[in-house]
């Protein structure tokens, strides 16, 4: 069974920091690219960063560039999102995702995700 | 970066019928276009891939079409379970942008 499993989320104050986790199972992790994807409450969809299979290559929304860092840890099929310098519009749902390619980039697999809330 | 402009961003419907939601792209992506949706609380499900490609296990009644700036969602004889939100997404280059979004109501 395939399985995205989110952590790490909750109340932060402005200009904190907060590390997100994602374990994956049911599918091979190492070989895959993986997203990170948000919601703000009420709002819609907004991807937030890429990682390709060894992490060496990241891609970010420029909202996030600077103050948060992708990275995997492959020998733990694990996700992480470091998120520093904290700002209230960065409160949202965050989503990890398998970002699979076929002839074109999707994200195909979700996990159930995990709230930030940034406030005083 | 290239935007997405999803339209409408709310619609009115009955069981039965057939609607489209449209997708437009500031740039061309080629096909790399996706569709999703979204149940309350949920997260977000692949529907098509591909501009075209549907999901394994997602029904019939879902059709993508277009190419290059143009994308629409089709959902024909619509059914109780279809009234959430769906979002397109382009992921042709970084940052990949979601439109944003189509709520799917009960007339």
């Amino acid at each position: 069974e395939v399985q995205l499993v989110e952590s790490g989320g909750g109340l932060v104050q402005p200009g904190g920091s907060l590390r997100l986790s994602c374990v994956v199972s049911g599918f091979d992790f190492s070989r895959s690219w993986m997203s990170w994807v948000r919601q703000a409450p009420g709002k819609g969809l907004e991807w937030v960063a890429n990682i390709n299979q060894d992490g060496r290559g990241e891609f970010y929304v420029d909202s996030v560039r600077g103050r948060f860092d992708i990275s995997r840890d492959n020998t733990r099929n694990s996700l992480f999102l470091q998120m520093n310098s904290l700002r209230a519009e960065d409160t949202a749902v965050y989503y990890c995702a398998r970002a699979l390619v076929a002839d074109t980039w999707s994200n195909d697999l979700w996990g159930h995700g995990s709230l930030v809330t940034v406030s005083s | 970066d290239i935007q997405m402009t999803q339209s409408p961003s709310s619609l009115s419907a009955s069981v039965g019928d057939r609607i489209t939601i449209n997708c437009r792209a500031s740039q061309s992506i080629g096909r790399y276009l996706n569709w999703y949706q979204q149940k309350p609380g949920k997260a977000p499900k692949l529907l098509i891939n591909g501009a075209s490609g549907l999901q394994s296990g997602v029904p019939s009644r879902f059709t993508g079409s277009g190419s290059g700036t143009d994308f629409t969602l089709t959902i024909t004889s619509l059914q109780p379970e279809d009234f959430v939100t769906y979002y397109c997404q382009h992921t042709h280059s970084a940052p990949w942008v979601f439109g944003q979004g189509t709520k799917v109501e009960v007339k």
